[in-house]
């Protein structure tokens, strides 16, 4: 299984719903990661988790929220989102972080929308 | 700070042509660069990763090259087809951050039939 697996695909919220995204992997890799990618730009990097622990916040604001459960789960908790926030939200996976030379697995994406 | 810079934004190009993808960064001091593949409202698909030791990684109709000390790296598909439609970006790890990566802005290739 090289899969990384995002639900839901797609998701429309007003500003003051609560929702969260969910990413899951079964490759026993042990850094997970957040992207955000907005149209017909490169992602941009939110959050890192190297072993279940929250190793790089790229000052994204507090209405975004990670989790991170066990080794195979990777949560984003939406509370109060603005409509700048509308993009698509990249799950990815990779073996470890503390090696250099580690391909990214990425999963197919939640595309958000803030209304 | 890393900039990492692809050319050309867009490409059409008839199927059956071979063409090359370009990718250039500022900071010549990186591990690896991969290439990756993404679909319209997709996740990105990687294809190749370069060692900064190696100057080249093949897969199939697919040959990138790492030429560290210009800062450069190019992506050559051979005899394309309408399947390789998609945008195609190339990322390198910040220097000391791991798999932190900062990804180029990207080429969208079209092969028509």
């Amino acid at each position: 299984d090289t899969e990384v697996t995002q639900t839901p695909k797609h998701l429309v919220m007003g500003m003051t719903n609560k929702k969260s995204l969910k990413c899951e992997q079964h490759m026993g890799h042990r850094a997970m990661y957040w992207y955000k990618q907005k149209a017909k730009k490169p992602p941009e990097l939110m959050f890192v988790y190297s072993y279940e622990k929250l190793s790089i916040n790229e000052s994204v604001p507090s209405r975004f929220s990670p989790e991170c459960p066990n080794s195979s789960l990777l949560n984003l908790h939406l509370h109060a989102l603005q409509p700048e926030d509308s993009a698509l939200y990249l799950c990815a996976s990779s073996r470890g972080q503390a090696g250099t030379n580690e391909k990214l697995f990425f999963g197919s994406g939640t595309q958000l929308s803030v209304l | 700070k890393q900039e990492v810079t692809q050319i050309p934004a867009a490409l059409s190009v008839p199927e059956g042509e071979n063409l090359v993808l370009n990718c250039s960064f500022t900071d010549s001091a990186i591990y690896n660069l991969q290439w990756f593949r993404q679909d319209p409202g997709k996740g990105l698909t990687s294809l190749l990763l370069i060692q900064s030791s190696q100057r080249e990684q093949t897969s199939g109709r697919l040959n990138a090259s790492l030429d560290k000390s210009s800062g450069r790296s190019t992506l050559y598909i051979a005899a394309s087809q309408p399947g390789d439609s998609a945008t195609y970006l190339c990322a390198v790890p910040i220097t000391g951050g791991g798999n932190k990566l900062t990804f180029g802005t990207g080429t969208q290739l079209k092969v028509e039939l």
